[in-house]
Parts: structure tokens; C-alpha cells; sequence
């Protein structure tokens, strides 16, 4: 079964201690790993797909990597409004090839 | 610019009513899904379409229905709502092929009395 796992749930760092995020997943065939932000009262929001293991992706303070049985969002100087959750998902090779199952997220909280 | 929208934006509603939950996109979309999201249970798909007419079933689809006619719209319809089906209720949608992620709506916070 696929399934993806996401640690810790909650994070909280002062303003500028950099730390990482970690999403762990098994799926049958990875046809691509998406990160997303949600904010409260809001719908995620996307930020990075990465495909295959090495791939690295960027955006401001955010910083994606993939292995092959995971993938971490390392966030470097957080500010607080990068306070959020963050959602890992899959897409697996297979029957339902347009659905992303999700992980629980972790809920970041940056301090001043 | 083109956009994903969700109504209502909230909603109370009876134990046994009927409700329906709107999706609209102007994307173009092929693909359209239905979520719900539940503390610690994430976010968990009720039903998905990948086109005009097409509807299939997701993780939690009982007591949910849902209904294609156009490439726009998804609208969500609850049978007989039920308490256990207080939620927040996200639709979201995509392209077709690899690697396209999901652009979703606002959502639509129900509540069941």
C-alpha cells in the first residue's frame, strides 16, 4: 500500500535556526513527490515537485531534496512568516496515475 | 487569471439534509478531486473525475456522490448529512500526466447539527 509519513508534526524554531522537515514514503513506482504550504483557513498551496532521487529543488528560504525512500524541505533563516504546514504527497505509477495521497503535515512555528 | 472556487465559503446544515458543495475551475482541467481534511487524519479523497462524464471513487466515498457534466464543474452532493461528516472539504484539480500537482480551492467549512 502506498503510504507516505511525515515527522515531526509540529516544529518550532526561533526566528533564523535553520532546521528540516522529513517525508518518508513507499510507493510502488514514484512518478513524483510534491510539496505544498497551507496556511490556516486557507487551501494548500504548491511549491515543489521533485521526480527522482538527487533532484533538488529551490525557492527562497526552502530547499527540497529526494532519495529514494525519502524526501526532506530544509528551511534555512526561517522568518515567521514562514509559519505554516507543510504537506508532502505522492504520485504512483498504477491505476488512479492523477492522485496524490498526502502525508499529515507538519505544523512549523517560527518565533521572533 | 484562472481559478479554482469553492462554495460556500461555510455552511451549518441538519442531521439527514441534502447538501451540495460547489467546484469550479477555469483552468482547463482535466482532473478534479474531492478532500476532506480532519485532524489527524490529513487530507483523505472522497471522489475524483479525470473527465467529462467520468467519476470514480476515493478513500472515504460513502455517504458522498458526485457528478461531471462539464470540464468546470464538480460539485459534491451529500446524501443525508450525518455529524460525522463535519469537515473542511477542499476540491482541487490538475492536468493531465506526470508531475502535475493539484491546485486547490479555498475550502468550505461544514458543519452538521
Amino acid at each position: 500500500e502506498d503510504q507516505v509519513t511525515q515527522s515531526p508534526e509540529a516544529l518550532r524554531l526561533q526566528e533564523g535556526e535553520s532546521s528540516s522537515l522529513n517525508c518518508s514514503y513507499t510507493v510502488s513506482g514514484l512518478r513524483g513527490l510534491f510539496w505544498y504550504r497551507q496556511d490556516p483557513g486557507k487551501g494548500p498551496e504548491f511549491l515543489f515537485t521533485l521526480y527522482s532521487a538527487g533532484e533538488e529543488k529551490e525557492k527562497e528560504r526552502l530547499k527540497a531534496t529526494l532519495t529514494k525512500k525519502e524526501s526532506f524541505l530544509h528551511i534555512t533563516a526561517p522568518k515567521p512568516e514562514d509559519s505554516a504546514t507543510y504537506l508532502c504527497a505522492v504520485q504512483a505509477h498504477g491505476g488512479s496515475q492523477g492522485n496524490l495521497i498526502f502525508g499529515k503535515g507538519t505544523k512549523l512555528s517560527v518565533k521572533p | 487569471d484562472a481559478e479554482i472556487t469553492q462554495s460556500p465559503r461555510h455552511k451549518i446544515t441538519e442531521t439527514g439534509r441534502q447538501v451540495t458543495l460547489a467546484c469550479h475551475q477555469t483552468w482547463n482541467h482535466n482532473n478534479m478531486f474531492w478532500y476532506r481534511q480532519d485532524l489527524g487524519h490529513g487530507l483523505r479523497l472522497i471522489h475524483y473525475s479525470y473527465g467529462v462524464h467520468d467519476t470514480n471513487k476515493g478513500e472515504v466515498s460513502d455517504g458522498y456522490s458526485v457528478s461531471r457534466s462539464n470540464t468546470e464543474d464538480l460539485p459534491l452532493t451529500l446524501e443525508s448529512a450525518a455529524s460525522s461528516q463535519t469537515s473542511v472539504y477542499f476540491c482541487a484539480s490538475s492536468s493531465r500526466g506526470r508531475g502535475y500537482g493539484y491546485t486547490f480551492g479555498s475550502g468550505t467549512r461544514l458543519t452538521v447539527v
